[in-house]
């Protein structure tokens, strides 16, 4: 299965941008890259997804590498409630089964200074 | 609003008693999972269902059981045959397990179980 690796833990100052990395060198032509959030003591939630071009949502922004090996997610103003894990995920797009269902690492743990 | 509803939020349980966490959803999905985390990790999934009256193990489902006879429903036991039980419990649904890996999954709050 395509891995991903991520920092274990960034940090931000509120109101300015943050750019969280995500490698995933082994990546198929297939695979989708998928990023969640979690708040604390809550259920994780989409954020974003994008398979080859960068894509833009209201939450944030998907800068995907031409070689797709690595992605980054972009918070343009950060805000206190922005402080989360995140997750970056790969999901094939043609696998059904346990192959199909997403693998949750451990995240980054995004922390953000006022 | 459409979402996924868990119960109960918190649950404390004796060694040797079973406990069942309840998962419904209004959002029409046909899949649906159940993930389990503890403190510091990640997700770890445990079953999952594709559609009604089929289910499927995950990576950690000994001492776990699933039923679906609904589509809204997906009800999670934990056994006591389950060693290590506490832990936060997340269930999630998506429109199709199968169909696209374009699809998203939508989680609920969770369910923090506790064992005395």
């Amino acid at each position: 299965d395509a891995k991903t690796t991520q920092p274990n833990s960034m940090e931000s100052n509120e109101e300015e941008p943050v750019h969280l990395p995500c490698n995933h060198s082994t990546i198929s032509g297939t695979d989708y890259i998928h990023w969640y959030r979690q708040l604390p003591s809550q259920g994780p939630e989409y954020v974003i997804h994008g398979l080859t071009s960068n894509v833009n949502n209201r939450m944030a922004s998907l800068a995907i590498a031409e070689d797709r090996k690595s992605s980054t997610l972009i918070l343009h103003r950060a805000t206190l409630r922005d402080a989360a894990v995140y997750y970056c995920i790969l999901r094939d797009v043609f696998l059904g089964g346990s192959q199909g269902n997403l693998i949750f690492g451990k995240g980054t743990k995004l922390s953000v200074k006022p | 609003d459409g979402g996924i509803t868990q119960s109960p939020k918190y649950l404390f349980r004796k060694e040797g008693q079973n406990v069942t966490l309840s998962c419904e959803q209004n959002l029409n999905h046909d899949a649906m999972y159940w993930y389990r985390q503890d403190p510091g990790q990640g997700l770890r999934l445990i079953y999952y269902s594709q559609i009604v009256n089929d289910f499927q193990k995950g990576d950690i489902a000994e001492g776990y059981s699933v039923s679906r006879e609904k589509k809204e429903s997906f009800p999670l036991t934990v056994t006591s045959a389950q060693k290590n039980p506490t832990a936060f419990y997340l269930c999630a649904s998506s429109r199709s397990q199968m169909a696209s890996g374009a699809n998203v999954l939508t989680f609920g709050a969770g369910s923090r179980l506790t064992v005395l």
